[in-house]
């Protein structure tokens, strides 16, 4: 019930294109999804955030999308770009949980020129 | 932009021996936590403390394992006696409360 499902493990785009990850979640209580971005060495760095009221959320080239009742949330990369070459979890939390993330088991993206 | 900093970035030891990982929260946070990623896998929560007292901590945070705010400044992991299994990079994070988890760049542990 705590897992975080995520897919693909890894992922190729071309530059320019849109990069599609997605997430799913059993455990109804979460009421926070952020989604992390690594890159080699380093911690994981937030990048962008939804609670389950609202459906979507755009952040520059960044988007949450968010289907409350399949339980399932994407982040979509637009004009992806080598720059944003990383590993993507996503995450959950449920109110009570203090900050204890349930972590995504990540995917690998590699946007090639 | 202030951050968590972790030492060292890369620890090396020997099974059976204790190690002290170490953590400078942001300075106005007050929870902090442990988490841990090992080679090529998710990250995985170990343990959140708050107030001078562990909060909550995950299957993984046996009685090996301890937390620490020995000063106003320095959050440590201890392990009391490491295992082969316990080589991982070790994540130190932490939040004002209500907002977004701030993590540092992590201790890579290896244990031989």
């Amino acid at each position: 019930q705590q897992q975080v499902k995520q897919s693909p493990q890894s992922l190729i785009v071309q530059k320019g294109g849109i990069s599609i990850i997605n997430c799913a979640y059993e455990n109804t209580a979460f009421d926070y999804f952020p989604w992390y971005q690594q890159f080699p060495g380093k911690g994981p760095a937030l990048l962008i955030a939804i609670r389950p009221d609202v459906s979507e959320k755009k952040e520059g080239r960044f988007t949450i999308s968010f289907n409350k009742s399949a339980k399932q949330f994407s982040l979509h990369i637009m004009d992806s770009q080598p720059g944003d070459s990383a590993t993507y979890f996503c995450a959950a939390r449920y109110t009570g949980g203090g900050n204890k993330l349930t972590f995504g088991t990540g995917t690998q993206l590699k946007v090639e020129l | 932009e202030p951050e968590v900093t972790q030492t060292p970035s890369h620890q090396v030891t020997q099974m059976g021996q204790e190690v002290i990982l170490r953590c400078v929260p942001i300075s106005n946070h007050l929870y902090f936590y442990w988490y841990r990623q090992i080679l090529g896998q998710k990250v995985e929560f170990l343990v959140s403390f708050y107030n001078n007292e562990i909060s909550e901590k995950s299957e993984i945070f046996d009685d090996q394992f301890s937390v620490e705010r020995p000063d106003g400044s320095n959050f440590t992991l201890k392990i009391r006696s490491t295992k082969l299994e316990d080589s991982a990079m070790y994540f130190c994070a932490s939040t004002a409360g209500n907002s977004p988890l701030h993590f540092g760049n992590g201790t890579r542990l290896t244990v031989t």
